[in-house]
């Protein structure tokens, strides 16, 4: 069964500094990933998904994926205060359709 | 505009009654799904509806039954409330394929009192 973690829990950084998120799993057969941002009270918006070794870009956000090491980050560049939310992390299940998502990391961006 | 429309966005229920929450799409998709999110714990995947048929269903209790009465309905009945069902419960759906995007609605939250 998949298992994620995502670490930091918390994480504060200056505006404009590159902020970077963990995400570990457990299931090394896995093809796709998705990050979402969930500010506080609100729904989940989706950043960017990945399905393949290596980084996709999406405006401001990169996923890198790595599954030989059972990871993928997410990195931020140039945040803004507005960034401040819940990032989270989803991976499939091993039927594919499921979501199974990690903690989150709460990001502060601080003007 | 919003794709995905959950209603109510709040909801206050008594313990013992059964509320339903609604939820329509209209990005064409075939595949819904509901999901929990609970304090201090993950997004929790709930049920997985295909076409109009029940996929997968994680939830324990009886007692949460979706019910799609069109092709881009997903309701969730949810009888005999108890304070452990406060949560907010997220419906989301999903195009065929392998690698398309999973989208979600902006939530219900539910508060039993």
């Amino acid at each position: 069964q998949q298992k994620v973690q995502q670490s930091p829990e918390s994480l504060t950084v200056s505006e404009g500094a590159m902020a970077s998120l963990n995400c570990t799993f457990s299931d090394r057969s896995s093809d796709n990933f998705r990050w979402y941002r969930q500010h506080s009270g609100k729904g989940l918006e989706v950043l960017v998904s990945i399905f393949s070794d290596g980084e996709k870009e999406e405006g401001s956000f990169t996923a890198h994926l790595n599954r030989a090491s059972l990871h993928v980050f997410l990195h931020i560049r140039e945040p803004q205060p507005s960034d401040s939310a819940l990032y989270l992390c989803a991976a499939p299940s091993n039927m594919g359709y499921k979501l199974t998502f990690g903690t989150g990391t709460s990001l502060l961006v601080d003007p | 505009d919003p794709k995905i429309i959950q209603k109510p966005k709040y909801l206050v229920a008594v313990t013992g009654s059964e509320k339903i929450l609604i939820c329509e799409q209209y990005l064409g998709h075939n595949a819904m799904y509901w999901y929990r999110q609970s304090a201090k714990k993950p997004l929790e995947f709930m049920f997985s509806y295909s076409y109009q048929k029940l996929m997968d269903n994680q939830t324990a209790s009886s007692r949460f039954q979706p019910q799609s009465s069109k092709k881009n309905h997903l309701d969730l009945q949810i009888t005999a409330l108890k304070p452990d069902d406060s949560a907010t419960y997220f419906c989301a759906s999903r195009g065929t394929g392998g690698d398309t995007e999973v989208f979600f609605g902006k939530g219900t939250r539910l508060t039993v009192v």
